[in-house]
């Protein structure tokens, strides 16, 4: 089983719609939470960061965590065409083994007019 | 500021032989590190550099070697390149490598192995 499990889509969802996307862990030492989103053939980028359980809003996008169900979440509200990529969960434990950053395969989504 | 670059952008390589690719950041982070991406497995780790001079070896290492020998530059080696080293390559960088940091990343490197 792998130690981060998310849908891979694709999700195809019409312009305006709110978007969620989901990623469940098994490892409980994991204690940092970040979406990258990736455009097709270019690096993942940053999106959002959390630590705690609770909710981190910035913009258009919330980042949700739930610790005691291993379960993160991102809500992207008014979804846009340029919102259309791939959208990757990550996390870490504390620091130390290189800071390694565990990724969930990505779910790719698209907008559409 | 360009960020993070990487070189070259695609690569077709015959199996066997040797094959650097090149990362150079220009943000003066303290680490850096080498992903792969491949479909159905996300991107998993190679190596790590905390550090100018120090490496680790991450969740992938076998078949891979990079060095760290200033702050900017972390080149990735294929010794002897394999079919199953086809992916594509990402090279990442954040300020000093500690939980709270947020790692950046390049464009990427589209390596196939014949």
């Amino acid at each position: 089983q792998k130690e981060v499990e998310q849908d891979p889509g694709p999700l195809s969802v019409p312009e305006g719609a709110i978007v969620s996307l989901n990623c469940t862990y098994s490892n409980s030492a994991f204690q940092y939470f970040m979406w990258y989103r990736q455009y097709s053939r270019k690096g993942p980028e940053l999106l959002m960061y959390t630590y705690s359980s609770g909710n981190k809003e910035d913009g258009r996008f919330t980042a949700q965590v739930d610790k005691s169900s291993k379960y993160i979440s991102l809500f992207i509200r008014d979804s846009q065409p340029s919102d259309s990529a791939t959208y990757l969960c990550a996390m870490r434990g504390p620091t130390g083994g290189g800071n390694k950053l565990t990724f969930g395969t990505g779910t790719q989504l698209k907008v559409e007019l | 500021i360009a960020g993070i670059t990487q070189a070259p952008t695609s690569q077709i390589l015959a199996a066997g032989r040797r094959m650097t690719l090149r990362c150079t950041q220009d943000m003066r982070h303290n680490a850096m590190y080498w992903y792969r991406q491949d479909l159905g497995l996300g991107l998993r780790l190679i190596h790590y550099s905390n550090t100018a001079g120090t490496t680790g070896k991450g969740e992938v290492p076998d078949g891979y070697s990079v060095s760290r020998a200033n702050t900017d530059d972390f080149p990735l080696t294929l010794a002897s390149a394999v079919p199953s080293q086809t992916s594509v390559y990402f090279c990442a960088s954040s300020v000093s490598g500690v939980s709270t940091d947020t790692q950046y990343f390049g464009p990427g490197t589209r390596l196939t192995v014949l």
